[in-house]
């Protein structure tokens, strides 16, 4: 089993850009989460879908933020602009909707500069 | 609103001493209660959950102590060993809400050789 695997790892890009973030679930799994985590506010959930289809996306900062899963082993979430207070580690997870374990990936670590 | 408060932030121990995080929810429709361990580097990864039909659930070192009346949770490491240092989360869900988590602030144990 390979895990939810994220990319990149790591980032660093400049004020402004765009920055996209990917994520492969586990196979299998239907739910599949976006969660920031920084010093100041912990882990926060932005975007949770549930087969494909975005459930709740109120945790989702603004406008600024987009998040896409085209299909079921594949999602994306957008930051453009970047701005330095986006920096944080970003991790999907995913889940079986039916049942209550979140496996998380390794995270994506933004540096906004 | 935060609905899941965690304690203490920061918890240094000795060897072969015991561990105690507490958490207090305000939510009395959750209906499961886990508990994730996070290494640096590392996404979290379950440790222990518990359901509120039970009042304690024990694996290995780790317990959780469940009080329903009094909405709170506590984790409870035996024995801690230096390899236990690392990040707890407690966390929360709702029934049908697709194991959608809301995390405590987290709790950095460090267990001292």
């Amino acid at each position: 089993d390979a895990g939810v695997i994220q990319s990149p790892r790591h980032e660093v890009t400049e004020m402004g850009q765009e920055v996209t973030l990917r994520c492969k679930p586990i196979s299998g799994h239907n739910s599949l989460f976006w969660y920031r985590q920084t010093m100041m506010r912990g882990l926060e959930l932005l975007i949770y879908f549930n087969n494909n289809v975005p459930i709740d996306d109120s945790g989702m900062p603004e406008d600024r933020f987009s998040a896409k899963m085209p299909n079921a082993s594949f999602s994306t979430l957008k930051i453009q602009p970047s701005e330095p207070r986006d920096s944080a580690v970003y991790f999907c997870a995913s889940s079986y909707s039916a049942g209550n374990t979140i496996y998380f990936g390794e995270g994506s670590w933004l540096t906004v500069v | 609103q935060q609905q899941v408060k965690q304690s203490p932030q920061s918890l240094i121990v000795q060897k072969g001493g015991i561990s105690i995080i507490n958490c207090a929810y305000e939510n009395t429709a959750f209906d499961y209660f886990p508990w994730y361990q996070q290494f640096p580097g590392k996404g979290p990864a379950l440790l222990i959950a518990i359901r509120p039909d039970v009042s304690e659930k024990k694996e290995g070192r780790f317990t959780i102590s469940f009080n329903k009346s009094a909405k709170q949770f506590s984790l409870h490491i035996m024995d801690s060993q230096p390899g236990d240092s690392a990040t707890y989360f407690c966390a929360a869900t709702l029934p049908a809400s697709g194991s959608r988590l809301t995390f405590g602030e987290g709790t950095q144990l460090t267990v001292n050789p």
